[in-house]
């Protein structure tokens, strides 16, 4: 059975620092990898996803994230954060046909201090 | 276009009660999932279909029944609530592109059972 695992279920970081969040995944087969954010009160919006192709994929409000294989892993980073980047972030494994839904990390709690 | 609402927003049920969640997406996805989101636990699946008429369970399906008799509808029931059935409901959609995949999530139905 597939499984993501996000080791930090809470990280604080200063407004304006770099910020890397831990993905590791366990799946059998090529895996299709997402990452999203929930703001407070929220629905879920992607941020970025990983198919095939350039193992560093870019997303939007500045972040981006580095497939590697041999890691079974799929961090997320930003080189500089913003207040307004404060949320819950979750990281998530997909079989590619969709059929089946994803299954999601635990997810981290991002704190931004000023 | 609207994406994947959900109705209700919020709803407080005494143990015993049942109820029907209902999602709707205007973006005619065949694919049509439910999500329900507890703290610590990030989300897990409930149910999904994959066209009009078929539904499958998955992960965490017991104590709760679906239907999609409409394309563009997917609704989540609960014939008799329990406590533990108190959670954040999400919906989301996608369209069966391999490779391709997104899931747009709806802003979440709040249940509390008491």
């Amino acid at each position: 059975a597939q499984s993501v695992t996000q080791p930090d279920i809470h990280i604080t970081v200063s407004e304006g620092a770099s910020l890397e969040l831990r993905c590791n995944y366990s799946y059998g087969a090529t895996p299709y990898l997402f990452w999203y954010v929930q703001s407070p009160g929220q629905g879920l919006q992607l941020l970025l996803k990983y198919f095939s192709g350039d193992t560093l994929v870019q997303g939007i409000k500045g972040f981006e994230a580095e497939f590697k294989r041999s890691q079974s892993s799929f961090n997320l980073r930003k080189p500089s954060v913003h207040w307004s980047d404060a949320a819950e972030y979750f990281c998530a494994v997909g079989s590619g046909g969709g059929a089946d839904g994803l299954t999601f990390g635990k997810g981290t709690h991002l704190i931004i201090q000023p | 276009n609207a994406g994947v609402t959900q109705t209700p927003k919020f709803r407080v049920l005494k143990t015993g009660q049942s109820m029907t969640l209902l999602c709707a997406q205007d973006m005619n996805h065949e694919y049509m999932y439910w999500y329900r989101q507890d703290p610590g636990m990030g989300l897990r699946l409930i149910h999904y279909s994959v066209g009009e008429g078929t539904t499958a369970k998955g992960e965490v399906p017991d104590g709760y029944n679906v239907s999609r008799l409409k394309k563009q509808n997917f609704l989540l029931g609960l014939e008799s609530a329990a406590p533990s059935q108190t959670s954040v409901y999400f919906c989301a959609s996608s369209y069966p592109s391999r490779g391709q995949e997104t899931q747009y999530f709806g802003p979440g139905t709040r249940l509390l059972v008491l």
